[in-house]
């Protein structure tokens, strides 16, 4: 098992410009989210997944779209990036949603 | 909401030393605790958790924490610190929520530094 799998890994993208995150789990996990990881803020949630076709808010979601179209897939959208954006992400799955969570490697992005 | 403190944000032990890595929270119900370390660039592992019953629950790599329900708290602790355990450690709740699912609150983050 490949676990999960976030690809890029780094990005850098301008003001304005639009990207997705790509985030995979070859688990069949139910349960997954996407986090940002700031200095000294810990790790926040943005949005988050209890299966296919069903999604929420977590505590950081502005700026942000997710859609989850199957088990596995679960890509996270800047829509208009911002330098506030500019973060290490980090996807996660769980085979439920109050259990572990199985953290992908991570994308460090940079907005200029 | 609910919120997870780490008061330490950077630790220095001894290499053979022990460690305590503190944790407290703010929940209402009996939360979902967890521990989680992180070395650099990479990923969370997970050290251990606690759902109900034992309040001290055993983890990987020889750590352990205890839940103390009086005092909010999800202390981390290993007997012994290895120079391989330098590394960013993050304490989290999990909410329950009925119908949509759950989310996770993170603490700040603990900073260790092992010294030989």
């Amino acid at each position: 098992n490949a676990g999960v799998t976030q690809t890029p890994k780094f990005q850098v993208l301008k003001t304005g410009q639009s990207m997705t995150l790509q985030c995979a789990q070859d688990m069949n996990h139910e349960y997954m989210s996407w986090y940002r990881q700031d200095p000294g803020m810990g790790l926040r949630l943005i949005h988050y997944s209890v299966g296919a076709g069903i999604t929420d808010q977590g505590e950081v979601p502005n700026g942000y779209n997710v859609s989850r179209s199957t088990t596995e897939d679960f890509p996270l959208r800047l829509l208009s990036a911002a330098p506030s954006q500019t973060s290490v992400y980090f996807c996660a799955s769980s085979r439920r949603g109050v259990d572990e969570q199985y953290f992908g490697p991570g994308t460090r992005l940079t907005v200029t | 909401a609910q919120s997870v403190t780490q008061p330490d944000i950077h630790i220095t032990v001894s290499e053979g030393a022990s460690l305590e890595l503190r944790c407290n929270y703010s929940y209402g119900a009996t939360p979902y605790l967890f521990w989680y370390v992180q070395s650099p660039g990479q990923g969370l592992q997970l050290l251990l958790k606690y759902f109900s019953g034992d309040t001290l629950v055993q983890g990987i790599k020889g750590f352990e924490a205890e839940f103390k329900r009086s005092q909010s708290s999800f202390n981390l602790r290993k007997p012994s610190v290895h120079w391989s355990d330098a590394a960013e450690y993050f304490c989290a709740v999990g909410e329950g929520r009925r119908g949509t699912g759950n989310q996770f609150y993170f603490g700040t983050g603990t900073s260790l530094t092992v010294i030989p």
